[in-house]
């Protein structure tokens, strides 16, 4: 059963273009949804994160687009550079799991020079 | 600080072979847990201790037991190794749990293959 669903699965896209990652979730019990980054040969590392009571985040390069009605959010990176290619996972969580969070199935970013 | 740490870096068993997987972490972080990495599946939680003494079972816990006897180590034990445990292990710490989301923390993964 998979809660969080994030497409694409991989994406390639041209060194000072944007890179679109999409996750929907099915949990409106969800309070919390972090955005993971994930390098080759290297554990997770947290990214950007958002509550439901905000539309968007932005921290630099990075913003997440929440859209609470449609149970959706995304990760926009803007001016990609190749230094993002990396893989990225969007999860969620809330108080009554014990904190657990649940990811997606990831997207690998290449971002071409 | 080392943050979290995880030994070995890579493994081979046999199918039936038992290993114990070893994380430890030097925050003092209340909360530790085992995720499992598999290419189009993302994480999935294993196990997962809310303070010493504390442990339950996540999404994929077949297969695999839990201690949690410090607060620093969380060991992972493969009981009976089978192929399907093939797998990149990651172990994970925060702060604690609650009603507020605090960051968890990754350590580097162990390349676990089970011929």
């Amino acid at each position: 059963q998979q809660q969080v669903k994030q497409s694409p699965q991989s994406l390639i896209v041209q060194k000072g273009g944007i890179s679109i990652i999409n996750c929907a979730y099915e949990n409106t019990a969800f309070d919390y949804f972090p955005w993971y980054q994930q390098f080759p040969g290297k554990g997770p590392a947290l990214l950007i994160a958002i509550r439901p009571d905000v539309s968007e985040k932005k921290e630099g390069r990075f913003t997440i687009s929440f859209n609470k009605s449609a149970k959706q959010f995304s990760l926009h990176i803007m001016d990609s550079q190749p230094g993002d290619s990396a893989t990225y996972f969007c999860a969620a969580t809330w108080s009554g799991s014990a904190r657990q969070l649940t990811f997606g199935s990831g997207t690998q970013l290449t971002v071409l020079p | 600080n080392a943050g979290v740490t995880q030994t070995p870096k890579f493994q081979v068993l046999k199918t039936g072979q038992s290993m114990t997987l070893q994380c430890a972490q030097d925050m003092n972080h209340e909360y530790m847990s085992w995720y499992r990495q598999d290419p189009g599946m993302g994480l999935r939680l294993i196990h997962y201790s809310v303070g010493a003494g504390i442990t339950d079972q996540g999404e994929v816990p077949n297969g695999y037991n839990v201690s949690r006897s410090t607060t620093e180590d969380f060991p992972l034990r493969l009981l009976s190794a089978a192929p399907s445990q093939t797998s990149v292990y990651f172990c994970a710490s925060s702060r604690d749990r609650g009603s507020s989301y605090n960051e968890q923390f990754f350590g580097p993964g162990t390349r676990l293959t089970v011929l």
